[in-house]
């Protein structure tokens, strides 16, 4: 399968931990990465591969996979964190191809 | 600091063809551990990538199955770009267009997205 499947709406009240999650075979073999996106601005890149974080995104932002299942995970979410998140990884057809999962909006209460 | 700064048409009739450009700076299409990805974004689609080119020894591409047989992305070495041509749009190919430069982790076990050009809006519309 070349799906990679998120929850649609994830709510958090400020200050606490929310899990973000991401599935798919593809998951299996390869890492995801995973891009914040706020209205009318392109996406950035928060977490790629086991855990690495890019230069500039806070250490609250932590990423993790466990079978099928890749993860971010915010700590002490704040209010900028509001956004939405997307998965990517590559397609499990054997071919190099990349792939999207469908998205997940964050909203900090 | 690796900056992609894209260019194009915001408006294409229904058949014709999508041409967009992402110029490159602070990095070089010939990158061996680079790909030069375009990825599209619209309300009913979320986040679709294309299609990529990249070199190793030789320019290679490879494509989205969605999209398959009316995209192509040329690498322009000479001006340090790439470009995507979309051929037979329809409304559906109505989308923010983004391109993205993807890097190979250093210890050599996946690549991400790591730079991304600023979007341009295509209307496909007569």
């Amino acid at each position: 399968s070349s799906e990679l499947t998120q929850d649609p709406a994830v709510s958090v009240a400020l200050g606490q931990t929310v899990r973000i999650t991401c599935q798919g075979d593809s998951l299996r073999r390869y890492y995801a990465s995973w891009y914040q996106q706020k209205p009318g601005q392109a996406p950035i890149l928060v977490i790629h591969g086991k855990n690495n974080r890019p230069s500039g995104i806070p250490d609250r932002f932590s990423g993790s996979s466990s079978g099928n299942t890749a993860s971010l995970t915010i700590s002490g979410v704040q209010a900028e964190d509001e956004a939405d998140y997307y998965c990517n990884s590559r397609d499990n057809s054997g071919h190099p191809l990349r792939v999207f999962g469908g998205g997940t909006k964050l909203t900090v209460l | 600091q690796v900056q992609l700064q894209q260019s194009g048409p915001g408006l294409v009739k229904p058949s014709q063809t999508l041409s967009l450009t992402c110029a490159i700076s602070g990095d070089t299409i010939s990158n061996f551990n680079a790909g030069w990805n375009w990825i599209r974004q619209s309300p009913s689609r979320g986040l679709e990538w294309l299609g990529r080119t990249y070199y190793r020894s030789r320019s290679y591409d490879d494509y989205a199955v969605s999209v398959r047989g009316r995209i192509t992305i040329n690498p322009d070495t000479s001006k340090n770009q790439f470009s995507l041509h979309l051929n037979s749009v329809t409304p559906e190919d109505t989308a923010v267009y983004y391109c993205a430069r993807d890097l190979l982790d250093s210890s050599g076990s996946h690549y991400y997205m790591d730079v991304w050009g600023e979007g341009t809006t295509v209307t496909v519309s007569s």
